[in-house]
Parts: C-alpha cells; sequence; structure tokens
C-alpha cells in the first residue's frame, strides 16, 4: 500500500531554513506527482507549490516564489521541500501529499511534519 | 486568482441527518477539477470527492459531489459519528495552480 513518510519535528530561529523529506513507498514514485501543503495552528490548509518527479519541474505558489525549493532524490523515493529565511508566522504543520491519477487532487498524504520557528 | 469560499462556516447537526456544504469559486473551475477532503483532530486530511463527483477508493456512497462552473456541493446523508470533523475543497487550474477553501466544520449538535 501507498505511503508517504515525512521526518520528524524541527525547531528553527527566524531567519534559519528547514528541509522537510517525505520518503514514498508502495507505488512507483516518478509516475506521480508531489505537492506540498501548510496548515498554521487551528488554521486551513494552504498549497504551497507542487513538483513533477517524472520531469523535475516544480510550480511554487506566488507567496513562496524565491523562498521554497522543492526536489526529489528517485534513487531513494524522497522528496524534499527547503523553506529559507523563516519567520515566525512560518509555524505550521507541512504536509506532503501524492497527486492522484489525473494530478488534480491529492489522494494519499504523509503525516505531517511540525515546523516551529521562534527565537 | 481564483479563491474557494465555503459555506457556512460551521454546521451543527445531528446523527442520523443530511449535511450539505457549499464551495462557491471566484471564477469557474476547469473542466470541474473540484475534490473534498476530510480532516480530524491530529490527522492528515482524506480525500474524499475528486473530479467535482466520483468518490475515492474506500468512501461510503453516503458522500456524494455535485456542481459545475462556480458552485459545488459535498452532500453527506445519514451521518454517523465519525463525519464530524473539517471538510475541505479545493480546486485546480487557475493561479495559483492549486487552492483550498477555508473550511466547513461539522460538528455535532
Amino acid at each position: 500500500q501507498v505511503h508517504l513518510v515525512q521526518s520528524g519535528a524541527e525547531v528553527k530561529k527566524p531567519g534559519a531554513s528547514v528541509k522537510v523529506s517525505c520518503k514514498a513507498s508502495g507505488y512507483s514514485f516518478t509516475n506521480y506527482g508531489i505537492t506540498w501543503v501548510r496548515q498554521a495552528p487551528g488554521e486551513g490548509l494552504e498549497w504551497m507549490g507542487w513538483i513533477s518527479v517524472y520531469h523535475g519541474n516544480t510550480d511554487y505558489a506566488q507567496k513562496f516564489q524565491g523562498r521554497v525549493t522543492m526536489t526529489t532524490d528517485t534513487s531513494t523515493s524522497t522528496a524534499y521541500m527547503e523553506l529559507r529565511s523563516l519567520r515566525s508566522d512560518d509555524t505550521a504543520l507541512y504536509y506532503c501529499a501524492r497527486h492522484g491519477g489525473d494530478g488534480y487532487y491529492f489522494d494519499y498524504w504523509g503525516q505531517g511534519t511540525l515546523v516551529t520557528v521562534s527565537s | 486568482e481564483i479563491v474557494l469560499t465555503q459555506s457556512p462556516g460551521t454546521l451543527s447537526l445531528s446523527p442520523g441527518g443530511r449535511a450539505t456544504l457549499s464551495c462557491r469559486a471566484s471564477q469557474s473551475v476547469s473542466s470541474n477539477y473540484l475534490a473534498w477532503y476530510q480532516q480530524k483532530p491530529g490527522q492528515a486530511p482524506r480525500l474524499l470527492i475528486y473530479d467535482t463527483s466520483s468518490r475515492a477508493t474506500g468512501i461510503p456512497d453516503r458522500f456524494g459531489g455535485s456542481g459545475s462552473g462556480t458552485d459545488f456541493t459535498l452532500t453527506i446523508s445519514r451521518l454517523e459519528p465519525e463525519d464530524f470533523a473539517v471538510y475541505y475543497c479545493q480546486q485546480y487550474g487557475r493561479s495559483p495552480m492549486f487552492s483550498f477553501g477555508q473550511g466547513t466544520k461539522l460538528e455535532i449538535k
């Protein structure tokens, strides 16, 4: 069965960077895109961007352009999301999710990684 | 930028009842690429409905989706205790490529 397992919680200081990993199993990693979504405490879901694992191209939400980089390592079936110049309002639960069959929705989700930004 | 607005913000119903959740888009959603997710406290979202009306694997038939253009609906008939959660709609196609509504909380009355 499909599993997405994310790296553990992180605590960072303002201005630092964080890199969250998402290891996939149970399917052909290169056949599906990976999207990243975050959720601030008590808030809704916010789409950050996605990566086509097969082609390697990315599309980021305008809000994060210049501050986020999404990559994959197909040898380990792992996706990564790096967010730089962290601010306190970046404190959130970060999820990776697999794109569904035709790519327009997210059918499997990781368990989430809590990133706390605090001085 | 396309904005999804969900209503109501909170819906209070009793088990066995029928829930109707609305998702309105500021512009027409491409090819009706509209999905719905359920999220329970402390859990990741779970896909319920994709392409407006197709149920995801393992989703019971009491969950149904409908709509087109800018107006979409998630209907849950015969509410079970496990259905009380937060529900999000999500669209594909317009800048940003993907976006979510702000959510509707379905609570027990």
